[in-house]
């Protein structure tokens, strides 16, 4: 497995405001995903982070409001742009060490007041 | 669109006894399993996964379970301890990566 991190662990934000999390892995990782996990809910796919070329966003997930980069092979952020409450989750990142195998961060647990 | 089901919603066990949660696919195409557990607060934890070439994989007192037929696969734990106690998901993927994961089940150990 590999050691990841995220940043902030967690937040209470205004609406209308943007929060960008980051995500850190100790060693080079093809893929990098970005899921949402709504309190007491399922994990859902944001999108997947592209190393040198845009997201790939699944089907209800825009890019003008979850905008991520991912400028290397260690590192990724995920922004939350003009937050309302519903955006209130925890968000985590994994990684894809193998062919099939995810590990995930720790989450970045958002508020939005 | 792809789907993973996952039954029971909750379970409670006595310590010791066991538990089985069943998850079942829609995507024919899947042939990666994997499990976590979630415990409160903490991010999910790969525990046991499978392939679609293999039937069965055991880890000591996990269990994983693969009806590729009936399109449906399982978790076993038995000997159940407090520390079991948790959510666990299963998820499917067809090797594109994009886990579609189960809508998780809640285990309570109860000692």
């Amino acid at each position: 497995s590999a050691v990841i991190s995220q940043k902030p662990s967690r937040d209470i934000c205004q609406r209308g405001t943007s929060l960008t999390i980051q995500c850190q892995v100790d060693s080079q990782v093809t893929m990098m995903f970005w899921y949402r996990q709504q309190p007491g809910q399922s994990l859902t796919l944001i999108a997947t982070a592209n190393q040198g070329s845009e997201a790939t966003y699944e089907s209800g997930f825009v890019i003008d409001k979850f905008p991520i980069s991912r400028p290397n092979l260690t590192f990724s952020t995920l922004t939350v742009s003009n937050m309302s409450p519903e955006d209130s989750s925890i968000y985590l990142c994994s990684v894809a060490i193998s062919s099939y195998e995810q590990y995930f961060g720790p989450g970045t647990r958002l508020t939005v007041t | 669109g792809e789907n993973v089901e996952q039954h029971p919603s909750t379970l409670s066990v006595q310590e010791g006894d066991s538990a089985v949660i069943k998850c079942t696919y829609s995507d024919s195409a899947s042939n990666y399993f994997p499990w976590y557990k979630q415990e409160l607060g903490k991010r999910p934890q790969l525990i046991i996964d499978i392939r679609s070439n293999v039937g069965e994989k055991k880890d000591q007192r996990i269990a994983v379970t693969l009806n590729k037929t009936a399109k449906h696969f399982s978790l076993h734990i038995t000997e159940t301890q407090p520390e079991d106690s948790a959510v666990y998901f299963c998820a499917a993927t067809s090797g594109t990566y994009k886990y579609i994961f189960g809508t998780g089940t809640r285990l309570k150990v109860l000692a």
